[in-house]
């Protein structure tokens, strides 16, 4: 598998249960967020994305949550599954435009137990 | 639609090599970034195109690295000469508007330079 895994906080969830990813995003001008998900071998992919006009955005078993005061983001997932297993990583751009950059958290490994 | 396509998945060369990295964006999307993974510093963007024309690459390493494209279907990265220190996997990803909905990536090249 990808050795990016590596020296990455684990996060160790029981198949079943909630799961809940932090992130603590680096620029406060920061105003779109976006999570991707990395499986071994695999490109990071797109799961949820929110704007700093909202604090809360739902999909499908995932919720994403921002806090600008403290800026931190967090990723909730519900009901975890063994296909949940993977390299969950925070972006943070400014403004998206001609001028910004996606920027990425190092990223956080979440093993789920069956 | 077939993705964000690269090539090749894997590559080994000795140092002092030429390296070329390939990649087809997604038709339609008008936006390439070319991005590097390490254990060491996560994903770092070297480089991005909008409509072909590069528009920030700020975050190639040095002149050993450039990139082209010369159409809105294919874009390369070139290392020349190539050293043990530029291994690591190396992502191509598009989108139709810079941050927006996320990037859609590859499935990287991963290059070990020995």
């Amino acid at each position: 598998g990808e050795s990016v895994g590596l020296h990455l906080p684990t996060l160790s969830v029981q198949e079943g249960d909630n799961s809940i990813i932090n992130c603590a995003y680096s620029n406060s001008a920061s105003d779109y967020f976006i999570w991707y998900k990395q499986e071994s071998g695999k490109g990071p992919q797109f799961i949820i994305d929110i704007r700093s006009n909202m604090d809360k955005r739902q999909g499908q078993r995932v919720t994403v949550l921002l806090n600008k005061t403290v800026k931190h983001l967090s990723l909730q997932i519900a009901a975890t599954q063994p296909g949940d297993s993977a390299v969950y990583f925070c972006a943070e751009n400014i403004s998206p435009g001609a001028n910004s950059k996606l920027t990425f958290g190092k990223g956080i490994t979440l093993s789920v137990r069956p | 639609d077939a993705g964000v396509i690269q090539s090749p998945r894997h590559e080994v060369t000795e140092m002092g090599q030429e390296v070329t990295l390939r990649c087809k964006p997604i038709s339609g999307h008008d936006y390439l970034f070319w991005y590097r993974q390490t254990m060491m510093r996560g994903l770092e963007l070297l480089i991005y195109f909008n409509n072909n024309v590069p528009i920030d690459d700020s975050g190639m390493p040095e002149d050993r690295f450039s990139a082209k494209m010369p159409n809105a279907s294919f874009s390369t990265l070139k290392i020349q000469p190539s050293e043990p220190r530029d291994s690591a996997v190396y992502f191509c990803a598009s989108s139709r508007m810079r941050g927006i909905h996320g990037y859609t990536f590859g499935s990287g090249t991963r290059l070990t330079v020995v």
